[in-house]
């Protein structure tokens, strides 16, 4: 029963191309958010979405920009890939009915730039 | 600004041993807090959360944290690991009704038989 899946597990892109990362969610979820994961760094926020058509800057959005043009999907967009971008993207998602639901997360992309 | 901060970076325990992993966070109103786990090869799953009331909160498991608001912590405990319980593990927290997590950079726990 996958809930929010991101549609490719690995991708491997080259530089300054344009890389679209899309994540869906069948919860009927209104806040959608996106995360890199690095060693020794967590889990940092891009961008997060609270409902269609509308997205807030996370703590690194350089890079990056994201678009909501329906509730369940949810997509980030590199504009011009770097090397520096080579990360795992996490997906996830969450009720505004249930704010301490907690978030339910994808299994993750893991991009590489060469 | 808020911040979570995990001391233990990486953590290797027997079977049998007992466990407490460490979370600060850094934030002077009212937070959320959570721990996550990722076991290898799987996605971010909730292990526990806590937003009010008794500050000793159990999940899944057998994991259980408290909440030591004017230490800023929330560390996770468990009384006997398994091999099973690999995993690496986040500690996360978010300001009172709202929505944005802010993850600390993990716990790496390697448990043998």
């Amino acid at each position: 029963d996958v809930k929010v899946t991101q549609s490719s597990r690995y991708l491997v892109k080259r530089t300054g191309e344009k890389v679209f990362l899309e994540c869906v969610q069948d919860m009927d979820h209104e806040n959608m958010f996106w995360y890199r994961q690095d060693p020794g760094l967590g889990l940092r926020l891009i961008y997060f979405s609270y409902d269609v058509k509308m997205k807030e800057k996370g703590d690194i959005p350089e890079g990056y920009s994201v678009s909501r043009e329906k509730k369940e999907r949810f997509s980030l967009i590199l504009e011009s890939a770097s090397t520096n971008q080579t990360s795992m993207y996490l997906c996830a998602s969450s009720s505004r009915r249930q704010v301490l639901g907690g978030y339910t997360f994808g299994s993750g992309t893991r991009l590489t730039v060469v | 600004a808020q911040s979570v901060s995990q001391h233990n970076h990486h953590v290797i325990l027997s079977e049998a041993a007992s466990l407490e992993l460490g979370c600060n966070y850094s934030y002077g109103g009212t937070v959320n807090l959570f721990w996550y786990v990722q076991y290898p090869g799987q996605h971010l799953q909730l292990l526990l959360k806590y937003f009010s009331g008794d500050p000793l909160v159990k999940g899944i498991k057998g994991f259980e944290a408290e909440f030591i608001k004017s230490k800023f912590s929330f560390n996770l405990r468990k009384p006997s690991v398994q091999w099973s319980d690999t995993a690496e593990y986040f500690c996360a927290v978010s300001a009172h009704n709202t929505d944005k997590l802010i993850f600390g950079t993990g716990t790496r726990l390697q448990v043998f038989p």
